[in-house]
């Protein structure tokens, strides 16, 4: 399997404009996370999905931000209007049962200018 | 609340020597589990160790062992012959066994010298 892949790799945008992060999790795995990363806060859980339905979306930090499973292979996160301290590593990651480990995609670093 | 605390931001060890990264973490479930995620420079978060907290022998993988206490709520991470390699951040993990939340320390820097 090719594990998580996350894409971009890397994302400049202006503030203001939106931005779409994209995900497919590991073939098979029924949990979906999307995680932040900065300096400041660490690693943060925003969201997560459970056989494509969001089960905690308290980490959401604001209504700007929004995240979508459509489908078992396909997940978005979106940040509308995008501003400068939303620039951060941000992550996706899956696991096949609630029992197990989550294995990462290798993150979107943002950069809102 | 979870928490994990890493209250080591950084560590260096010497190459081949042994190395012990602390952690601790707080709650008041029985069912949890414990992990450690390197993180290299290249960002990717890679699995080191799990440890289930119903079993009482500590996890290990090859050069890495744990020193789970429960009691202590203290999760440990020992790394033996270090390697260059081993330079990366580290994370300890908590997730609780009813949910999947996957809760990170702030991490340790780990530096290897050659």
């Amino acid at each position: 399997d090719a594990g998580v892949i996350q894409s971009p790799r890397h994302e400049v945008t202006e503030m203001g404009q939106e931005v779409t992060l994209r995900c497919k999790p590991i073939s098979g795995h029924d949990y979906l996370f999307w995680y932040r990363q900065t300096m400041m806060r660490g690693l943060e859980l925003l969201i997560y999905f459970n056989n494509n339905v969001p089960i905690d979306d308290s980490g959401m930090p604001e209504d700007r931000f929004s995240a979508k499973m459509p489908n078992a292979s396909f997940s978005t996160l979106k940040i509308q209007p995008s501003e400068p301290r939303d620039s951060a590593v941000y992550f996706c990651a899956s696991s096949y049962y609630r029992n197990t480990e989550a294995f990462f995609g290798q993150g979107t670093r943002l950069t809102v200018v | 609340a979870q928490t994990v605390t890493q209250s080591q931001p950084e560590m260096s060890v010497q190459e081949a020597e042994t190395v012990t990264l602390s952690c601790t973490y707080d709650t008041s479930e029985s069912d949890y589990y414990l992990f450690w995620y390197k993180q290299p420079p290249s960002r990717q978060m890679i699995l080191v160790i799990r440890q289930e907290a119903y079993k009482q022998q500590n996890a290990t993988e090859n050069r890495f062992s744990v020193n789970f206490q429960k009691a202590a709520k203290s999760f440990s991470l020992k790394i033996s012959d270090s390697q260059l390699g081993d330079a990366a951040m580290y994370f300890c993990a908590y997730k609780p066994g009813a949910n999947s939340k996957l809760t990170f320390g702030k991490g340790i820097t780990l530096s290897v010298r050659p």
